[in-house]
């Protein structure tokens, strides 16, 4: 069985500030780890994805996540917010052989404060 | 190319009472899955369709059920409606021959239990 942690339910962090939320995960297959953002009234948008190789992901709207095996954690962060980046956010992993079945964390509001 | 869409956007029932939902997914996309979005649950699992066929299944009950037609075209019905029912639910197309496929989200369903 495979789960996701997300360590925070809010953030709140103010403009131009760098963030970084928490995700942990728990599964005993090798796993590939996601990270969605959904903006109020709409849908989850992929932000960035670890399938294999580097740890170090770099996704869209100048988010990254490092991929720690060791310490079966997913941290998504971003050097610099912005009142856009205001948004809950996600945290998914999935593995091999399950098609598209996703687990997905609780979920950590993000609010960026003028 | 068009987005997943999802309808009704919003649905208001009683319980006891049953409801079907709808999901178009994007064209050429064969899989569709379902999740369930709650407050400080996050996103669970439901079900996935490929190609007609439910290829995976979440730990929900039987009430909450779904098919898929040939052109792929989803419906996700739940009979005997709960209170606990509230939800938004999501719907997620894909290609559905890879796993780790980024997924495509509609807006949702807004059901309210009443």
């Amino acid at each position: 069985a495979q789960s996701v942690t997300q360590l925070d339910s809010q953030v709140p962090v103010f403009e131009e500030a760098p963030v970084e939320l928490r995700c942990n995960y728990s599964s005993s297959v090798s796993v590939y780890l996601f990270w969605y953002v959904q903006y109020p009234n709409q849908g989850l948008q992929l932000l960035l994805k670890y399938l294999s190789g580097s740890t170090l992901v770099k996704g869209i709207n100048g988010f990254e996540a490092e991929f720690n095996k060791s310490q079966t954690s997913f941290h998504l962060r971003k050097p610099s917010v912005h009142i856009s980046d205001t948004a809950e956010y996600f945290c998914a992993v999935t593995s091999a052989g399950t098609g598209n079945q996703f687990y997905f964390g609780t979920g950590t509001s993000l609010t960026v404060i003028p | 190319k068009a987005g997943v869409t999802q309808t009704p956007r919003y649905l208001i029932k009683t319980r006891g009472q049953q409801v079907t939902l709808s999901c178009s997914p994007i064209s050429g996309h064969r899989s569709v899955s379902w999740y369930q979005q709650t407050p400080g649950q996050g996103l669970q699992f439901l079900f996935e369709y490929f190609s007609e066929t439910q290829r995976n299944k979440g730990n929900f009950p039987g009430r909450f059920s779904g098919r898929q037609f040939s052109n792929s075209r989803s419906e996700m019905n739940v009979s005997t409606l709960e209170l606990g029912d509230s939800a938004l639910y999501l719907c997620a197309s894909g290609i559905g021959t890879v796993t780790n496929e980024k997924l495509f989200f509609g807006s949702g369903t807004q059901l309210s239990v009443l």
